[in-house]
């Protein structure tokens, strides 16, 4: 198992420039996840989806899209990019949760995203 | 929600046991609490996690109190590949999906 893959590792954009940050999970998850972290900082989530066909807005959805097409992919899009969009972006998954609601993420590398 | 308190940072000497102390006085009494660590800008990674009784797995031991209001992850040979970001979280659920509330966790420095 891959577990988490994500791609690009590090990418350089332009101030209104779009992009796709890819994310793909071999392990059957139903749930999958989309964090931002800032320099010292925690994760935030931005949006997540509890199956195929199904998302919704995290704490921090503004300037972002998803979709999620198949259990195995969860892009995210940046339409307009912004430098308060500097961060470095996480994408996690899970599956179904136990019963008396455990849980565990399973997270990628990684994202470098820089905005100029 | 739930919020945790942690200390900012900590030291421990290699060889010897890291007890990372977590306040979480607001829990509600279906909530777990979640341990992941953060190693120099990778994906967080999972560590233990619990909900009342004491859990042991092979990376670590969680200790709850018996009022839930506070816990304590415990490395019992803490080695230098420890030095990471460790984060409290107590779960939330957003939907029918669970929210991982990240705060600024304890970061922990294993030295020789």
């Amino acid at each position: 198992n891959a577990g988490v893959t994500q791609t690009p590792k590090f990418r350089i954009l332009k101030i209104g420039q779009s992009m796709t940050l890819q994310c793909t999970q071999d392990m059957n998850h139903n749930y999958m996840y989309w964090y931002r972290q800032d320099p010292g900082m925690g994760l935030k989530l931005i949006y997540y989806s509890v199956g195929a066909g199904i998302t919704d807005k995290g704490e921090v959805p503004n300037g972002y899209n998803v979709s999620r097409s198949t259990t195995e992919d969860f892009p995210l899009r940046l339409e307009l990019a912004a430098p308060s969009q500097t961060s470095v972006y996480f994408c996690a998954s899970s599956s179904q949760m136990g019963q008396g609601g455990q849980e565990t993420q399973y997270f990628g590398p990684g994202t470098r995203l820089l905005v100029l | 929600d739930a919020k945790t308190t942690q200390p900012p940072s900590m030291d421990c000497a290699e060889g010897r046991a890291a007890n990372l102390p977590c306040n979480h006085s607001t829990i509600s009494g279906n909530e777990y609490v979640y341990w992941y660590r953060q190693i120099h800008s990778q994906g967080p990674q999972y560590i233990i996690h619990g909900l009342k009784n004491n859990e042991t797995n092979e990376m670590a031991s969680l200790i709850i109190t018996e009022d839930r209001k506070s816990s304590t992850l415990i490395l019992p040979h803490a080695t230098l590949r420890d030095t990471a970001v460790y984060y409290c979280i107590v779960r939330v659920r957003a939907g029918t999906a669970s929210k991982l509330t990240f705060g600024t966790g304890t970061r922990l420095q294993v030295t020789l």
